[in-house]
């Protein structure tokens, strides 16, 4: 079975300053990667993802993240954070094509201080 | 983008009475949509898999007698609970794949329901 660890609820940086969201995942096949952004109230909007290929692959925003399958990781960052990067961020992996089914991390709610 | 839209976005009712949510892929047709519960301050979860013209699926503890989908038509699904609960309330997602534009591993996720059962 797939699952998704966010190491930390919560995260607090300054604006400018670098953010990073840390996800593990386990699998027992090569996994679909995803991170998405929740504003409050909102849906889930798609951050960026890992299907196959590159392993550093770059989102909107100015949001990247690196598959490390090694590390079995897939942390989200961000060189220079501004306030209206404040959100829960959601760490999530599906087994495969042919299987849809997300499964979610805990999430990770970014606070920016100004 | 596909863009995917849900009805209502707040929804308030009494104890044992049914609510319907609607979710509509408004550019594309999803064979398949997905719906998530999510409650305050938590991460997302599955509650079934919508396959239009055939029977939804649940996920193991959900129980399919009180949430209701359908999925009449290539563009809308539909959560209804039935005889809601206070312990029903929560914030309800839906998701969808585009899947004319090929496989292109993208879930679109709906703006979300929240439900508040007196």
């Amino acid at each position: 079975a797939q699952s998704v660890t966010q190491l930390g609820s919560h995260v607090s940086v300054s604006e400018g300053a670098l953010v990073l969201l840390r996800c593990n995942y386990s699998s027992s096949v090569p996994p679909y990667l995803f991170w998405y952004v929740q504003y409050p109230n909102q849906g889930l909007q798609l951050l960026l993802k890992y299907t196959t290929g590159a392993t550093l692959v770059k989102g909107i925003n100015g949001f990247e993240a690196e598959f490390k399958k090694s590390e079995t990781s897939f942390h989200l960052t961000k060189p220079s954070a501004h306030m209206s990067d404040a959100a829960e961020y959601f760490c999530a992996v599906r087994k495969g094509f042919g299987n849809e089914k997300l499964t979610f991390g805990t999430g990770t709610r970014l606070t920016i201080i100004p | 983008g596909a863009v995917v839209s849900q009805h209502p976005s707040w929804v308030i009712c009494k104890s044992g009475t049914s609510v319907k949510i609607e979710c509509r892929s408004l550019d594309f047709q999803a064979t398949t949509m997905f719906w998530y519960r999510q409650f305050p301050k938590q991460s997302l979860m599955l509650m079934a898999t919508s396959n239009e013209g055939s029977k939804a699926t649940y996920e193991q503890g959900v129980e399919k007698d009180k949430f209701l989908i359908n999925h009449a038509s290539l563009t809308l699904s539909t959560l209804t609970v039935t005889s809601a609960h206070p312990e029903d309330s929560s914030f309800y997602i839906c998701s969808a794949r585009d899947f004319e534009g090929g496989y292109t591993g993208e879930l679109f996720f709906g703006e979300g329901s929240r439900l508040t059962v007196l």
